[in-house]
């Protein structure tokens, strides 16, 4: 079974650009779940997505944060105009089951961010 | 919502027993408690769940006390390859969501 799929691993960009992040949940799974975690810290969730809907996402700076998650599938974080302190991971989850915060999550690699 | 503490970092030595443990004062009746793992430039992953006494599998055990207000993360014989950093997180059931504290770095030496 193929895992949850991410891309880039890495992107170096400058304050105010702004940056896409791509996630390719594992085939079936309905939850889909975007985290940032800063160096030293744990995952914070950004938003939560049930198929294609929002269940969550109040912890996203919906200012300068936005992601969709098309037909249920793939989904895309975007931040425009990124700041110093969006330096992070952001990590892509997903789980099989809906609204069941007790299913395990399957996390991809991540990607991590650099603001200059 | 109930907030996980940790301790920041351990050591121990191949071959040792380790065990982490984990403080929530405010779990609520519903709670669950689950442990993740992650490796330097990995995402977590699960180690193992449980909602009161003790649950054991390949991996762990986890043992929770009575009255539950915290848990022990138990992991036998380790070996270098479990240095990483160990997540207790609290499930809560009412709210959809899982609490992710700061995290146990491991060190296990030779």
């Amino acid at each position: 079974e193929a895992g949850v799929a991410q891309s880039p691993r890495y992107k170096i960009i400058e304050k105010r650009q702004s940056v896409a992040f791509w996630c390719n949940p594992i085939s079936g799974h309905a939850t889909l779940y975007w985290y940032q975690q800063i160096l030293g810290q744990g995952p914070k969730l950004l938003i939560q997505f049930q198929n294609n809907g929002v269940v969550d996402d109040s912890q996203l700076p919906k200012d300068r944060f936005s992601a969709e998650r098309l037909k249920g599938v793939d989904s895309t974080l975007k931040i425009q105009p990124a700041k110093l302190e969006d330096s992070a991971v952001y990590l892509c989850a997903s789980s099989s089951r809906g609204l069941d915060i007790l299913d395990e999550q399957f996390f991809g690699p991540g990607t991590r961010l650099t603001v200059l | 919502l109930a907030k996980t503490t940790q301790p920041i970092s351990m050591d121990s030595y191949e071959g040792q027993e380790v065990n982490i443990t984990c403080s929530h004062n405010n779990i609520a009746t519903n709670d669950y408690i689950t442990w993740y793992q992650q490796f330097p430039s990995q995402g977590p992953r699960f180690i193992i769940q449980g909602y009161k006494t003790k649950v054991t599998n390949e991996v762990a055990s986890l043992f929770i006390p009575a009255d539950r207000k915290s848990s022990t993360l138990s992991l036998p014989r380790v070996s270098l390859s479990d240095t990483a950093v160990y997540y207790c997180l609290v499930g809560e059931v009412s709210n959809y969501q899982l609490i992710w504290g700061a995290g146990t770095k491991l060190i296990i030496k030779p």
